[in-house]
């Protein structure tokens, strides 16, 4: 079994400030970590993902998370956020042996001028 | 453009009735997944599909129904036995990589679900 906790439920935050928002995970087998983000009204998108090599991920629009076995974490992080980084964020964990992801409670990023 | 198409975007129900929620695809993805999210939950997973005429539960099934007719087409059927179905329902599908488990999921935009 695996499971996701996302501690933060919401993350208040001014604009150009770093922001952090933190994943851990529990699971008895390898896993692959994602992170979605979902605006109002609408699905989900692919943030990023780790799979397998560097455990330091990036996204095209400057988020990065760090892969920690250690710790189980995978927390996702920006160095400057912008107005439009206001939305609600999933991590997701997938064990290699099964074909679905379990989601974590979500944290809401709100972004302030 | 390739993606995930739910309909309708908003769906009302009364009090004993079944409907059915759209799902389609045009990504030639082989797994298909329905999602339910409630205010400040997460998702969690109704029913997935690996391949065409065959599903699996996940985690709260009872009270849906699903078919797999077709590689496109995924539908779910909210029956009068779910007895809270208010919900954001997501559809999702992914590609199915040999011997590597599955590809991140892509998702369509989502039916609110309502009881009238």
């Amino acid at each position: 079994a695996q499971s996701v906790t996302q501690l933060d439920s919401q993350v208040p935050v001014f604009e150009e400030a770093p922001v952090e928002l933190r994943c851990n995970y529990s699971s008895s087998v390898s896993v692959y970590l994602f992170w979605y983000v979902q605006y109002p009204n609408q699905g989900l998108q692919l943030l990023l993902k780790y799979l397998s090599g560097s455990t330091l991920v990036e996204s095209i629009n400057g988020f990065e998370a760090e892969f920690n076995k250690s710790q189980t974490s995978f927390h996702l992080r920006k160095p400057s956020v912008h107005i439009s980084d206001t939305a609600e964020y999933f991590c997701a964990v997938m064990g290699t042996g099964r074909r679905a992801l379990t989601f974590g409670s979500g944290t809401r990023l709100q972004v302030q001028p | 453009d390739g993606g995930i198409t739910q309909s309708p975007k908003y769906l009302f129900r009364k009090e004993g009735q079944n409907v059915t929620l759209s799902c389609e695809q045009n990504l030639n993805h082989d797994a298909m997944y329905w999602y339910r999210q409630d205010p400040g939950q997460g998702l969690r997973l109704i029913y997935y599909s690996q391949i065409v005429n065959d599903f699996q539960k996940g985690d709260i099934a009872e009270g849906y129904s699903v078919s797999r007719e077709k590689k496109e087409s995924f539908p779910l059927t909210v029956t009068s036995a779910q007895k809270n179905p208010t919900a954001f329902y997501l559809c999702a599908s992914t590609k199915v990589i040999q011997g590597a488990g599955v590809g991140p999921q892509h998702f369509g935009d989502g039916t609110r679900l309502s009881i009238l």
